[in-house]
């Protein structure tokens, strides 16, 4: 049972462009998502995360936005760069442990 | 500050041994979780550890076992080794629980295990 489905397993975007990485959850009481960036050999990064009373962060190139109602939320990249090439997981939060995604390999070609 | 450091980086062993791996986190964090990566799989959560006591398991057979020490260290066993096990085993700290504010999980390098 995937409680957090990342359903795109790859997107490509030009460089400049807004890339936009999607993330759906099933479980209504997690409060708290987070983004990680990952690149090969190396451990996941903490990117953005949001809380549930909030719909939107933002942090410099980075916004995630939180539709609660639909349970989804999403990370925009703008402008895209190609060292934002990397796999992208989110992750969900409700008590003690986090629930990521299956990741989206984030292509950004110039 | 040191990061996360996971040991070995690299590591073949046969299907039937067991394996030992091992996660130093950051200094001051308290809870240490293991996730283990496969293509198409994602992260997936085996346990958390808080204070030496196993807080949360996630949907793995009990060959896959762990522990925390007094310092914060931990160490993930797996027995009977089966070629399915064949992964990228990461470790992740972070000074509290996770969920909530400050849950941001520091993760380690990860050691990549393979079953032959």
């Amino acid at each position: 049972d995937q409680q957090v489905k990342q359903n795109s397993p790859s997107l490509s975007v030009q460089e400049g462009r807004i890339s936009i990485l999607n993330c759906d959850y099933t479980n209504s009481m997690f409060d708290y998502f987070l983004w990680y960036k990952k690149y090969p050999a190396e451990g996941p990064t903490f990117l953005i995360s949001i809380s549930s009373i909030k719909d939107k962060n933002e942090d410099g190139r980075f916004t995630v936005f939180l539709n609660k109602s639909a349970k989804h939320l999403s990370l925009h990249i703008v402008p895209s760069q190609p060292g934002d090439s990397a796999v992208y997981f989110c992750a969900a939060s409700g008590t003690d442990k986090l629930i990521f995604g299956t990741g989206t390999r984030l292509q950004v070609f110039p | 500050k040191a990061g996360v450091t996971q040991t070995p980086r690299y590591l073949i062993k046969t299907r039937g041994q067991q394996v030992t791996l091992s996660c130093s986190p950051i200094s001051g964090h308290r809870s240490v979780s293991w996730y283990q990566q496969t293509p198409g799989q994602g992260l997936q959560f085996l346990f958390e550890y808080f204070s030496e006591t196993q807080r949360n398991k996630g949907n793995f057979p009990g060959r896959f076992s762990g522990r925390q020490f007094s310092n914060s260290r931990s160490e993930m066993n797996v027995s009977t080794l089966e070629l399915g096990d064949s992964a990228l085993y990461l470790c992740a700290s972070s000074w509290a629980a996770t969920g909530g504010i400050s849950a941001e999980a520091f993760f380690g390098q990860g050691t990549r295990l393979t079953v032959v």
